[in-house]
């Protein structure tokens, strides 16, 4: 079955750090999208794609980066681990037509200490 | 900017009680309003609405758009524990190439 994995599910890492989210799915899926979520603010995206080689940046980028090269993968890069970025990370994916749903991995949390 | 409220932000009920969630938006070129249940991890679909007026059923919960107040909302049915959740509605705007804006969401808690 096709499905969307993130890994690591949980990571603790230390301010200034540099960290790397995976994403990968098996959908074939052209649009890949990242959100944070915290108390409070719900679902926010931070970077999304429409394809290879496509990235755009969403209302909270600011301090990460992604990089499509195929079109299963779109990892998620913090420059710099901030304790603001400790949240919980979702990635989903959808097909490239109109009226199609996401569909969303199982979660990162991400603790900035 | 585009813009999804949810109400109430909370709500307890007892098993068996009828619930009734609501989602408001202000969006530029209204496409489709989505709804979605998250339990302990990662939201799962659960209807979309495009015309106004026209319900969604899925066993006990159902959903509906009204496009002129600009708003939908999601009934639950003799509420089960097992729909304790979080329940979040976005809204895609036909300009926004399938992102979608979410709301807060509804905690919904169903207590035996």
């Amino acid at each position: 079955d096709a499905e969307i994995t993130q890994s690591p599910r949980h990571k603790i890492t230390e301010t200034g750090r540099q960290v790397t989210l995976a994403c990968h799915q098996t959908w074939n899926h052209n649009n890949m999208f990242w959100y944070r979520q915290d108390l409070g603010h719900g679902l926010r995206l931070i970077h999304y794609s429409y394809g290879v080689q496509d990235t755009n940046k969403g209302e909270v980028s600011d301090g990460y980066s992604v990089s499509r090269s195929n079109t299963e993968d779109l990892p998620l890069t913090l420059e710099s681990a901030a304790s603001s970025q400790t949240s919980v990370y979702f990635c989903a994916s959808s097909e490239s037509l109109a009226y199609n749903e996401q569909f969303f991995g199982p979660g990162t949390r991400l603790t900035v200490l | 900017e585009d813009k999804v409220v949810q109400s109430p932000l909370s709500l307890v009920v007892h098993e068996g009680d009828t619930v009734t969630l609501n989602c408001s938006y202000e969006v530029t070129n209204f496409r489709s309003l989505l709804w979605y249940k998250q339990e302990k991890k990662a939201p799962t679909f659960l209807f979309m609405l495009t015309s106004s007026g026209i319900e969604k059923k899925s066993g006990r919960l159902s959903s509906i758009l009204d496009k002129k107040e600009l708003s939908s909302i999601l009934n639950i049915t003799a509420t089960q524990t097992g729909d304790s959740a979080i329940y979040l509605c976005a809204v895609e705007a036909e300009t926004s190439g399938s992102r979608l804006t979410f709301g807060e969401g509804t905690q919904l808690t169903v207590n035996p």
